[in-house]
């Protein structure tokens, strides 16, 4: 069973302030790891994507990646109203379809201004 | 350029008819999936093909859904008798490689609702 565990949400935080999205996953054989923004009626856009263990940085975000405890986090860092959105966390899975992305449900995120 | 579009946008449709869905990727994008997204759920792969082969259609719900991709391009989902558990969100999503995944792009989606 490949599992992808989020967080609902929502999740609300004031302008300016650090947004911290989690997701567990359960197969030890996830590879790569994907977070993706969803606007309300929009399609999916990749925003971040890691593969190492350890902390990958773009811009204000940080995507963060500890396999041992199958765990990914997304820090959005001086959050803006644009930034609310679902956020979906993704995993590949060695021997599965290349490409094929398990997916969780979903984090809400609003920020305030 | 121009991304992957799908269409219709909407579509509303009584239970028990069939419904077809269609998918451009993006031009000379070989690998196209579908996934579906119900209300408050995630993303749910459907099939994937590769050129007009479907290697992995192991995430059609029931036989009554069935896909096809003609010339390496247009992607068809077709659903058949219909049922109101059908309604969700239908999302294609192509690349010029598969597993590429900084390089997959989704379409905006068919919304389903089955009355």
């Amino acid at each position: 069973q490949k599992e992808v565990e989020q967080n609902s949400g929502p999740l609300s935080v004031p302008e300016g302030a650090i947004a911290s999205l989690n997701c567990t996953y359960s197969d030890r054989g996830s590879q790569s790891f994907f977070w993706y923004r969803q606007y309300s009626g929009k399609s999916p856009e990749l925003i971040m994507f890691i593969y190492s263990n350890g902390d990958k940085e773009d811009g204000r975000f940080t995507a963060q990646l500890n396999k041992a405890s199958q765990y990914v986090s997304l820090l959005i860092r001086d959050s803006q109203p644009s930034d609310s959105a679902t956020y979906l966390c993704a995993v590949t899975v060695r021997g599965s379809t290349l490409g094929r992305l398990y997916f969780g449900r979903g984090t809400q995120l609003t920020v305030w201004p | 350029g121009a991304g992957v579009s799908q269409s219709p946008s909407n579509k509303v449709t009584e239970k028990g008819k069939d419904v077809e869905l269609r998918c451009d990727p993006i031009s000379g994008h070989t690998a196209l999936y579908w996934y579906r997204q119900s209300l408050g759920q995630g993303l749910e792969f459907l099939i994937y093909f590769q050129g007009n082969s479907a290697p992995d259609k192991s995430g059609l719900p029931s036989d009554r859904f069935s896909a096809e991709r003609t010339g390496g391009s247009v992607s068809t989902l077709t659903i058949q008798r219909t049922q109101q558990e059908d309604s969700a969100v239908y999302l294609c999503a192509s690349s010029s490689l598969a597993g590429d995944l900084k390089e997959q792009y989704f379409g905006p989606g068919t919304r389903l609702t089955v009355t």
